[in-house]
């Protein structure tokens, strides 16, 4: 079975700044989907980007992108520029490419962005 | 296009109730999932549903089950209410499934006393 791993609870970043938040994930699979979502306080998961394994580039969206290092497992986001608005809970999540389709997510970060 | 809507948004049941929660996809989407989000567990997967039959199916009790209209929109049911089944309750659609995105919906907070 596929785990998730976030080991930052919580972090904060002074606004315009730039953050990165940890997760780390175990599995035998070679092809597989990783994904950050946003939870603000309404609870709304929201998608912020993807990453499909067997890409080498790392997916970039707007002020968020990824560090996707395959062989360790790793996938972590960085948020540049941080906004008032990025503050929620972020979830890594993973998701096979076969025939499992749900997402495994981590524990979650609480990000707080400072004025 | 709608996004996915679920009904109703709060819920307070007695132990040993149950519960119907519902949950309507983005029009076109015929696979919907189901998510338990507790402080404890986190998020876990419930079940998915693709065209009225169930796909594929998390770690939870037969309590839990649910089912899919030829409309998509989704049901669940709790039986035999828990305390510890008080959580949010999300449902996310996507178009086939599979490679496709996953859109959640707000949720349902289901508190049982």
């Amino acid at each position: 079975a596929q785990t998730v791993t976030q080991s930052q609870p919580e972090m904060s970043v002074q606004e315009a700044e730039t953050v990165t938040l940890s997760c780390t994930y175990d599995t035998s699979e070679s092809d597989y989907y990783l994904f950050w979502y946003k939870q603000p306080p309404s609870r709304q998961m929201i998608l912020v980007i993807r990453q499909e394994a067997y890409k080498q580039q790392n997916a970039t969206e707007n002020r968020f992108s990824v560090n996707f290092q395959k062989a360790a497992k790793s996938f972590s986001l960085k948020i540049s520029d941080s906004q008032l608005g990025d503050a929620a809970m972020y979830f890594c999540a993973y998701r096979s490419w076969g025939s499992a389709r749900q997402l495994t997510f981590g524990s979650g970060t609480q990000l707080t962005v400072l004025p | 296009k709608a996004g996915v809507t679920q009904t109703p948004r709060y819920l307070i049941k007695t132990r040993g109730q149950q519960v119907t929660l519902s949950c309507s996809p983005i029009s076109g989407h015929r696979s919907v999932s189901w998510y338990q989000q507790t402080p404890g567990q986190g998020l876990q997967f419930l079940f998915e549903y693709f065209s009225e039959t169930q796909r594929n199916k998390g770690n939870f009790p037969g309590r839990f089950s649910g089912r899919q209209f030829s409309n998509s929109r989704s049901e669940m049911n709790v039986s035999t209410l828990e305390l510890g089944d008080s959580a949010l309750y999300l449902c996310a659609s996507s178009y086939r499934g599979g490679q496709d995105e996953q859109y959640f919906g707000p949720g349902t907070r289901l508190t049982v006393t």
